[in-house]
């Protein structure tokens, strides 16, 4: 089946660490997302990736950083910079190109705690 | 500014009944829009895109009103299973296909009640 998948489903972080979020996507897609949820808000973009190899800082990039070696993966790292990071983190994915409807596929999300 | 506006709710329904509820949007730039539907602790899903004519799916009904920057979701004939956050969400479209555009409101929370 394809899809994004996203591990773990729950992580407990001590202060001070940094800590790396997984999302893989078999979709083919050439876009990839960050977003945080925090309770009652809507999603805020993080980074976002239209190619490998490359990627752009959403509106809430400081405190997390980003890689794109692979089409397939796009992992995200909250540092120990980032002041609050306790919230839902969610992936996504979607085609790349010229339609402003290019639906966006999100993954189950990962819930990070900051104990 | 990039802002889209939701009325948070709760909105409680009895199911059977009809519901409707809008989301304003700021930038009169917006392209394109939709409605995603989130369950309790999971990821949103799409629902419906918006075009400027309309577009019905099923019970699903979502209209876009460019002038007034609003757009509307209607359920009719509600099930307990339609129970959900649902988030406006509009894109701004740049070149390439704008994903730093997208930008996502708070969502309204709708309880359908046996």
């Amino acid at each position: 089946d394809g899809g994004i998948t996203q591990s773990p489903k729950y992580l407990f972080r001590k202060e001070g660490q940094n800590v790396t979020l997984s999302c893989e996507q078999n979709l083919n897609h050439d876009a990839m997302y960050w977003y945080r949820q925090d309770p009652g808000q809507g999603l805020r973009l993080i980074y976002y990736s239209q190619i490998v190899n490359d990627f752009q800082k959403g509106d809430i990039a400081e405190g997390y950083s980003v890689s794109r070696e692979k089409k397939e993966s796009f992992p995200l790292t909250v540092t120990s910079a980032q002041k609050n990071p306790t919230a839902f983190y969610l992936c996504a994915s979607s085609i790349w190109g010229p339609s402003s409807y290019n639906e966006q596929f999100f993954g189950p999300g990962t819930r990070l705690t900051v104990l | 500014r990039k802002e889209v506006e939701q009325d948070p709710g709760p909105f409680n329904v009895p199911e059977g009944a009809t519901v409707a509820f809008n989301c304003t949007y700021s930038n009169s730039a917006s392209q394109s829009f939709f409605w995603y539907r989130q369950d309790c602790r999971k990821e949103p899903k799409l629902l419906m895109s918006v075009y400027s004519s309309g577009n019905e799916d099923g019970r699903f009904t979502a209209q876009l009103n460019r002038a007034s920057q609003y757009i509307s979701l209607l359920i009719r004939d509600s099930k307990l299973s339609d129970s959900a956050t649902y988030l406006c969400v509009v894109n701004i479209a740049h070149s390439g296909g704008g994903a730093d555009g997208l930008t996502f409101g708070k969502g309204t929370h709708l309880i359908i009640q046996p």
